[in-house]
């Protein structure tokens, strides 16, 4: 079974360039999450989807941030005008089901970004 | 909110010891809990989980214990080898907006020395 895919795995911007981050979930997984893990910390929730609805995305950064799933499969987070504190790993996960009945999450790799 | 504490931040060994990594937590609800782990460059993978009160969860010599008195879900391993050394985290399911969520701890780095 293959797993998530996240693209690219590395990115390297100058202050005010975009940038987007592809996910392909793992398949028949409804929900998708993404996560902001700067260097060293735990992962932040950013916006997660059930199927092509967004659920959350109190945690995302409104302004220059975000996200789309749009046939309720891959997902594209999009970052404009990025600043150096975007620096950090964005991984993607999916689930099937909720993870308060201890559903488990899969995690992509990730896409490192550097912002200078 | 719900929050997650994980104590040390850098947990450094001789292979062969054991090794005890701890995670707290705060919840309003009846807590689920996980240990992931993160490999160098890898993406980070289930290693336990558990919501039963005072049953002990194993999985690749690893093991965890949820004890809800004293809101605790500590990873422990009897004797650690160099492919342990990876990052931790101590996870939650967290009910927020009206839908679950899993909050992370801030990792602990594990180095397992030869």
């Amino acid at each position: 079974e293959a797993g998530v895919t996240q693209s690219p795995r590395y990115a390297v911007l100058q202050e005010g360039q975009a940038v987007s981050f592809w996910c392909d979930p793992i398949s028949g997984h409804d929900t998708l999450y993404w996560y902001q893990q700067p260097r060293d910390q735990g992962p932040q929730l950013l916006v997660y989807f059930r199927d092509e609805a967004v659920i959350d995305n109190s945690q995302l950064p409104s302004d220059r941030f975000s996200a789309v799933r749009p046939k309720g499969t891959n997902s594209t987070l999009k970052i404009q005008s990025a600043k150096q504190g975007d620096t950090a790993t964005y991984l993607c996960a999916s689930s099937f089901g909720q993870i308060n009945s201890g559903n488990t999450l899969y995690f992509g790799e990730g896409s490192r970004l550097i912002v200078v | 909110g719900d929050s997650v504490t994980q104590t040390e931040g850098l947990v450094t060994l001789t292979k062969g010891l054991p090794v005890m990594l701890n995670c707290t937590y705060q919840t309003t609800y009846s807590p689920f809990l996980f240990w992931y782990v993160q490999h160098l460059n890898e993406a980070p993978k289930l290693l336990l989980k558990s919501s039963t009160d005072n049953k002990r969860t194993e999985h690749q010599g690893f093991y965890a214990t949820l004890h809800k008195s004293s809101s605790s879900f500590h990873l422990q391993k009897s004797s650690v080898q160099l492919s342990d050394s990876a990052l931790y985290f101590c996870a939650l399911s967290e009910r927020a907006s009206g839908s679950w969520q899993l909050i992370f701890g801030s990792g602990t780095q594990l180095t397992v020395m030869p």
